[in-house]
């Protein structure tokens, strides 16, 4: 099962900056949180991801909650190709590799 | 573009037939990954290599199911006998290990299989 919970939609108006909450309450102490999005019909697409300071990088802001339990994905002025399924995950890294657990994200709409 | 690749984009078959895809990660990558993705749900993992080791899989890969990553590169994914409920999307991700990488996975366009 998915470690994460998130909200199951989201509406942001374009140009705005779209906030998209993640849970993850029962994060280990070397778990990274990943985003991921998915534009219909193409495969997830890597955001951004971060242990424990909050990264930002060309796409997005990640801002991790000091305990860790919480995050929020920032995209500071969102356009329409914003529009798609964000998944939050957590996962550890290790020299075995570990596959993604996915739930099922949070379907942003961008509205012009 | 150096991304990953799959082959074929959309596959459709009878029920019964055999089908093979075909993901190549992006250079260099050791580690190739198989998910499975329904409609309305999030990806699931199938199975991974680390170089051409196929070192974990999924309870959803049946014995109906083999993949394989002979040289350490390109990778394939056969289904026997399909089914309709193997209808779905095929993803292939790739991502480098090593003690300085994060491993993060990257992914393909994807397969989608229809079974009638």
């Amino acid at each position: 099962d998915a470690k994460t919970t998130q909200p199951p939609s989201m509406d942001c108006a374009e140009g705005r900056a779209a906030n998209l909450p993640c849970n993850h309450s029962t994060i280990s102490g070397n778990e990274y949180v990943y985003w991921y999005r998915q534009i219909h019909s193409q495969g997830p697409q890597y955001i951004i991801h971060g242990l424990k300071n909050n990264e930002t990088n060309e796409m997005a802001s990640l801002i991790i909650t000091e305990d860790r339990k919480s995050s929020t994905l920032i995209l500071p002025h969102a356009t329409l190709r914003d529009t798609a399924v964000y998944y939050c995950i957590v996962r550890v890294h290790d020299n075995y590799g570990q596959n993604f657990v996915f739930g099922p994200g949070t379907r942003l709409s961008v509205l012009p | 573009d150096t991304g990953v690749s799959q082959d074929p984009r959309h596959k459709i078959t009878k029920r019964g037939q055999n089908v093979t895809f075909r993901c190549d990660p992006i250079s260099e990558h050791n580690r190739l990954y198989w998910y499975r993705q329904t409609l309305g749900q999030g990806p699931e993992f199938l199975t991974y290599f680390q170089n051409e080791a196929q070192l974990e899989k999924s309870r959803l890969l049946s014995d109906r199911f083999s993949a394989e990553r002979p040289k350490g590169s390109f990778s394939t994914l056969e289904i026997q006998r399909t089914e309709q409920g193997d209808s779905a999307m095929y993803l292939c991700a790739s991502s480098l290990s090593s003690g300085t990488s994060t491993d993060t996975q990257y992914f393909g366009p994807g397969t989608r299989l229809t079974v009638l």
